[in-house]
């Protein structure tokens, strides 16, 4: 089945600094690639669409500025959470889509920002 | 705006007892999923269901979809201890890849 890889786990940063998360398909073309934000007991909130080659989609309230998303490949995306603050400590989860439908999630980032 | 509601948000239940989750939809579409979290993992895909009256079960949980009613439901028999997890339903509205967006979730214990 398809699968999505996302490196790292867990992350722990100091304030001010960026970190990056990498998203890839292993085992498909991922045309469309989803970021999502999950807060403690509650439910996934979409930041951004991103379609290979192509500006990623920001979903209303989501700085684009500090989450930097980048879709180079049809198996890689990246976001980057630039000068982050420990309001930015969540979980975020990567997810991907083929020319089918469907939607495969990678394991998921837990960042903290101290 | 889409927006997907589920209910309930917490439930508590015995081993060996059913019991049924609700998820409701604000806009016409024929596509839902339902995916189980863990605390601290990622999504585990259940079911996707596709069109009206879509029905699929595996194990314990049989999940259905009334597009009409904008209604799914996921359905636990006899529930175990292992079945203590979220439930997230989840909807897209196009024919090609969407975004999902995701009910509020159902937190489901399992108890002795």
């Amino acid at each position: 089945g398809a699968v999505v890889s996302q490196h790292p786990s867990w992350v722990i940063c100091k304030s001010g600094t960026s970190v990056k998360i990498e998203c890839r398909s292993l085992d498909f073309q991922a045309t469309t690639m989803f970021w999502y934000r999950q807060f403690p007991k509650q439910s996934l909130m979409l930041m951004a669409t991103s379609n290979e080659g192509s500006k990623a989609t920001y979903e209303q309230g989501v700085e684009k500025d500090k989450f930097l998303i980048n879709h180079a490949s049809l198996t890689l995306s990246t976001l980057t959470v630039t000068s982050a603050h420990p309001e930015d400590s969540s979980f975020y989860i990567c997810s991907a889509s083929g020319r089918s439908y469907g939607y495969t999630f990678g394991s998921g980032t837990r960042l903290t920002v101290v | 705006e889409l927006k997907v509601e589920q209910n309930p948000l917490f439930l508590s239940m015995q081993e060996g007892k059913n019991y049924t989750i609700y998820c409701n939809y604000s806009t016409t579409s024929d596509r839902l999923y339902w995916y189980r979290q863990d605390p601290g993992k990622s999504l585990e895909s259940l079911f996707v269901l596709l069109s009206n009256g879509a029905v699929k079960q595996e194990g314990r949980l049989m999940a259905s979809l009334d597009t009409k009613a904008r209604l799914s439901t996921l359905h636990i028999t006899a529930a175990v201890h292992d079945l203590s997890a979220t439930y997230f339903c989840a909807v897209d509205l196009t024919g090609t890849a969407s975004k999902l967006t995701f009910g509020t979730g159902t937190r489901l214990q399992v108890t002795l």
